[in-house]
């Protein structure tokens, strides 16, 4: 059955470096999404994006914030300069066209120390 | 030490018993719902989404019902497993909009 995949799994940054969260979506998917989980709260939604652009975002996803479809598979999270209230696990999903049901991938724990 | 975030409500059921996981939602527009599952430091799972014009939906195992007068959501997992230990999140949609907006989340604990 496919998957959302995601890399990496964990990861563990400096305060003020730039991370880059790497998703590869379902393949007949075209809307994408990210979500983040902070420890022990709600999935909150991020960002959707389709057809290039992106098509809402929730006020957590500021400039800080960036997402970007750089070739045909995979979807990628940029935190520019992260601060420690960025640490959570963060989901990719993705939809097909023709459905409601958005599909999780298995998440990046990312620390920010 | 402090616990930081929600405390999350926990229904704890014996192996072979049903259990029924319960969801107010917030936004009376809200067109589509769905459950996922979480077990522990993985990513939501799929589980049954219903549509706001069915108040009924069943998969294996697994029902949905949808009261839109109380905006209230449920789910019913007929003789639940060891496997179904998680914890439940349920999930609206409103509208055209893409994103869909979690609930608090119940921790399932199945009991041998």
């Amino acid at each position: 059955e496919p998957e959302v995949t995601q890399t990496p799994s964990h990861q563990v940054t400096q305060m003020g470096q730039e991370v880059i969260l790497r998703c590869v979506p379902i393949s007949n998917h075209l809307y994408f999404y990210w979500y983040r989980q902070i420890l022990g709260q709600k999935v909150e939604f991020l960002v959707s994006f389709y057809n290039n652009e992106i098509s809402e975002k929730s006020e957590i996803f500021d400039d800080q914030f960036s997402v970007e479809r750089p070739d045909g598979s995979n979807f990628t999270l940029k935190i520019r300069s992260t601060k420690l209230e960025d640490s959570a696990m963060y989901f990719c999903a993705s939809r097909d066209p023709t459905a409601e049901t958005q599909y999780f991938g298995p998440g990046t724990r990312l620390l920010v120390l | 030490g402090e616990s930081v975030g929600l405390h999350l409500p926990t229904l704890s059921v014996q192996e072979g018993d049903n259990s029924i996981i319960n969801c107010a939602y917030s936004n009376s527009a809200s067109d589509y719902f769905i459950w996922y599952k979480q077990e522990s430091g993985k990513g939501p799972q799929f589980i049954i989404d219903i549509r706001s014009n069915m108040d009924k939906r069943q998969g294996q195992r697994v029902t949905v019902l949808l009261n839109k007068t109380v905006k209230h959501l449920s789910l019913q997992i007929a003789a639940t497993q060891p496997g179904d230990s998680a914890v439940y999140f349920c999930a609206e949609k409103t509208g055209g909009g893409n994103k869909l907006t979690f609930g608090t989340g119940t921790q399932l604990k199945v009991e041998l």
